[in-house]
This record gives structure tokens, C-alpha cells and sequence, in this order.
């Protein structure tokens, strides 16, 4: 599976939008775009997957490049409960098989008010 | 439908101890992934089954460390004679019996206390 890169941390004011980065510029065709948060002490948490087009779910929108180097996860109005750690994972469709899922540091975003 | 469940959510052993890890998958579901997350670390993954069978164990230490999911009943990760090192927090996902990827529900993770 390709590797990300995430910046370590950001911030954002309560109400505005958080915007995630995430770099995979060894992405290949098959793979997908997995996006995970994991607040504190708790199990991650599934947010949103892509592989070319953008994605929205009732909790983030999904944007990537058209030449799928790179992607953001758009929180468009972050509130405190949102503080996590968010973790950009790219993942091989194994076409019937599950597979891993291989996390990194991931960006830890503080929501402050 | 109740998420993904584990138990103990805290389990304290003193070294050389067995520790047994329980986790009960989502209704319907049945793929289950055993991830380890030391303090101040991310996730990494351990072993992956399906009932009654191990399909990946690349990430289990080789020794001490094993896993099952029968055909009744919750997988059950089991370490034996444990050592401080094992301190940390395991965390099961599950994902659906379906062709393609979905997503891995997780669950509240047991956290392990060697003492």
C-alpha cells in the first residue's frame, strides 16, 4: 500500500472549516483513498473513502486531485467534539479479500472555541 | 445494531500472567482484525480472520501471542505470559461477509495493564 504524508497537527475555530491534508503521491490506480479519526482513548472511527471523485457523507466531504497525489478532508463546520486524531490511509482494493489497514501518525486537529 | 464490542474494557496482569482478550464482532459481520496501539503510537495491525480460519497473521509477534474466532462465539486474542511491554491498548474491528472493501467498524479497545 502507498505511503501519506499528514502534517502532525493543526488547529481550527469552532463553527469554521477544518481542512485535512494528506499526501500520497505513490498512489496507485487501484487503490483507494480511507479517511479514520480516533478521539481520545477511543477505537477509530470510520469518516470517508474516495478513489477519484469527491465524496460527501453527513460527516466530512472528501476532496481529491485529479491526478490523485494528494487529498482533503473537509469538516465544514468543526465543532469540539471533533478534536482527534485523523488518519489519511490509502488501501488496495483486494477484490474480495479485507485486508489491513496500515495506520501512520496521522494529524492530530484541536478544535478550540 | 450494536457496534463492535470487547471486553475487558481494562484488564490489569502481573508478568508471566495469561491475558485473554474478547471481541464480539457486529451482527453479520464476519471478518475480524486485531490491532495494538502502544502508548504514544499509532496502530498497527496484528492478525486478521475469518471464522475459523487465520487469513493474515504478518503482524502477531512470534512468539506468546495467538488468536482464534470460532464458529460460535467472539475471537478471542490470547497472550501468554505477558511482559511489561505488552502494556498497551488492542483494539478489534469488523467488516462485513461482502465481495469489495468496506470500511472497518472498530470497537472501545481493552486496555492491558502488565504490572
Amino acid at each position: 500500500d502507498a505511503k501519506t504524508t499528514q502534517p502532525p497537527s493543526m488547529d481550527c475555530a469552532e463553527g469554521r472549516a477544518a481542512n485535512l491534508p494528506c499526501n500520497h503521491s505513490t498512489i496507485s490506480g487501484n487503490e483507494y483513498v480511507y479517511w479514520y479519526r480516533q478521539i481520545h482513548s477511543q477505537g477509530p472511527q470510520y469518516i470517508i473513502h474516495g478513489l477519484k471523485n469527491n465524496e460527501t457523507n453527513e460527516m466530512a466531504s472528501l476532496i481529491i486531485t485529479e491526478d490523485r497525489k494528494s487529498s482533503t478532508l473537509i469538516l465544514p463546520h468543526a465543532t469540539l467534539r471533533d478534536t482527534a486524531v485523523y488518519y489519511c490511509i490509502v488501501r488496495v482494493n483486494y477484490g474480495g479479500s479485507q485486508g489491513n489497514l496500515i495506520f501512520g501518525k496521522g494529524t492530530k486537529l484541536s478544535v478550540k472555541p | 445494531n450494536a457496534g463492535v464490542m470487547q471486553n475487558p474494557r481494562h484488564l490489569v496482569r502481573r508478568r508471566g500472567q495469561e491475558a485473554r482478550l474478547r471481541c464480539s464482532p457486529m451482527k453479520g459481520h464476519s471478518h475480524v482484525y486485531w490491532y495494538r496501539q502502544l502508548p504514544e503510537e499509532g496502530l498497527k495491525f496484528m492478525v486478521y480472520l475469518q471464522k475459523e480460519n487465520i487469513i493474515d497473521e504478518s503482524g502477531m509477534p512470534k512468539e506468546r501471542f495467538s488468536a482464534e474466532f470460532p464458529k460460535e462465539g467472539p475471537s478471542i486474542l490470547r497472550i501468554q505470559q505477558v511482559v511489561r511491554g505488552d502494556s498497551a491498548a488492542y483494539f478489534c474491528a469488523s467488516s462485513p461477509p461482502l465481495a469489495g472493501l468496506y470500511e472497518q467498524y472498530f470497537g472501545p479497545g481493552t486496555r492491558l495493564t502488565v504490572t
